[in-house]
């Protein structure tokens, strides 16, 4: 994996679902993985910083993954909510600070 | 929590002007901040990272002079887009980073910029 890649593009659940997705990113080499929450006309907000293989972090109904020897983290949400309903995006920075991001997984959660 | 604004968040010009765009940490100094681009339903794409007190390094691709970037102090970085035309219409957006680490960036709320 070259880039930094996020599946699915978008989902729609149900209120109350509980829901994940997917960041791929290059394995070597690695510094960090950030997950950010965009909403609608607000600025990237940090969800989690991780840094460590087997990393698990959690925030109220959403936790993260990591898994850096096969470059994947897995953001999870329990019991969506609409407000949970944003862009998700993940990025892999280099120590730099130079952050690659991933296209996001924009999560519609209906009332 | 770290707070950068962005302003403007909405510039319309015509074709030929030249429009600057403000990002500044509110309450933290930024030693570095960086400035993305995005396209419609596409990643953030990093235009160029910007320090304070030196030149700004830009990505590959990405036109120094026709985007010009001064980080003059440690709150305020500024991007210029000289004799913008209609392809320069994009979103952008800077972040900044609390010194060193792996910590996360903190982002402003982006410029919508629309060249006519």
């Amino acid at each position: 994996i070259l880039n930094v890649e996020q599946s699915p593009q978008s989902l729609h659940v149900q209120e109350g679902d509980s829901t994940n997705f997917t960041c791929s990113f290059p394995s070597s080499n690695f510094y960090a993985l950030h997950w950010y929450r965009w909403e609608t006309a607000k600025s990237p907000e940090a969800l989690f910083v991780m840094t460590l293989n087997g990393d698990e972090k959690k925030k109220g109904r959403i936790s993260a993954t990591l898994n850096t020897k096969e470059g994947y983290s897995y953001l999870y949400i329990k019991g969506s909510q609409p407000e949970d309903s944003a862009t998700y995006l993940c990025a892999s920075p280099t120590n730099a600070g130079k952050s690659t991001f991933g296209d996001g997984t924009t999560l519609t959660v209906k009332p | 929590g770290a707070v950068v604004s962005q302003h403007p968040s909405r510039v319309i010009c015509k074709s030929g002007t030249s429009v600057k765009i403000e990002c500044r940490s509110l309450d933290f100094q930024a030693t570095t901040m960086f400035w993305y681009r995005q396209f419609p339903k596409q990643s953030l794409m990093l235009m160029a990272t910007s320090n304070e007190g030196s030149k700004a390094t830009y990505e590959q691709g990405v036109e120094k002079d026709k985007f010009l970037i001064n980080h003059a102090s440690l709150t305020l970085s500024t991007l210029t887009v000289t004799s913008a035309h209609p392809e320069d219409s994009s979103f952008y957006i800077c972040s900044a980073k609390l010194a060193g680490g792996p910590g996360e960036q903190f982002f402003g709320p982006g410029t919508r910029l629309t060249v006519l």
